[in-house]
């Protein structure tokens, strides 16, 4: 299994500010990913961070909106810009060696947005 | 929408107990994954089924799959208090998106 680490584990934020999350993972994987989880929802994918190119985005999420950086196989940051309340949620980094194989989970990083 | 639905949405038992959890989901799979969630924390994987596997049992988990009827539960047997969580099935399809599923999950309470 993969150990994963989230910075900042929570955060407030003002209203048009930017937070960038840091994923470190404690060994070389194939593929990561960012999903964040809204109140009392469960999760949604954001995007497949792709390690030397621009990340893949789902429906519905724009690069300007959360820009992604993958500089190498272990580390990822997912940045929130311009934050309103909507976007408190629970952002969380994600791993795995491939779509056939186990996916895990960061801890996650709680961010409210006041 | 691929995501899969989970019932009941909340559950209350004594410690001790059985708890059984269901999951339905839309597509044909890959795999389906089991996940817990500690009240707002990270995922904590439990277990992987895939889809030529019909149960699979991991401590006091069991866990079905039943690709007919695009169903799966997850059995925790003799329930602890520190099973309270919520529990997420998650599946991967076969159209090669790298996407994950997650279903509306269930909200477990196991009484002291």
């Amino acid at each position: 299994s993969a150990v994963i680490s989230q910075k900042p584990s929570r955060d407030i934020c003002q209203r048009g500010t930017s937070l960038t999350i840091q994923c470190q993972v404690d060994s070389q994987v194939t593929m990561m990913f960012w999903y964040r989880q809204q109140p009392g929802q469960s999760l949604t994918l954001i995007a497949t961070a792709n390690q030397g190119s621009e990340a893949t985005y789902e429906s519905g999420f724009v690069i300007d909106k959360f820009p992604i950086s993958r500089p190498n196989l272990t580390f990822s940051t997912l940045t929130v810009s311009n934050m309103s309340p909507e976007d408190s949620s629970i952002y969380l980094c994600s791993v795995g060696q491939g779509r056939l194989e186990t996916q895990y989970f960061g801890p996650g990083t709680r961010l409210l947005v006041l | 929408s691929q995501q899969g639905e989970e019932d009941p949405q909340a559950l209350s038992i004594q410690e001790g107990e059985n708890a059984t959890m269901n999951c339905s989901y839309k597509t044909s799979i890959n795999n389906l994954q089991w996940y817990r969630q500690n009240s707002g924390r990270g995922l904590v994987h439990l277990i992987l089924i895939r889809s030529n596997e019909r149960e699979k049992h991991s401590g006091r988990l069991r866990v079905t799959l039943d690709t007919s009827k695009k169903s799966s539960s997850l059995l925790i047997t003799a329930s602890r208090a520190a099973d309270t969580a919520s529990y997420f099935c998650a599946t991967r399809d076969q159209t090669g998106a790298n996407n994950l599923f997650f279903g509306t999950g269930t909200r477990l309470t196991v009484i002291p």
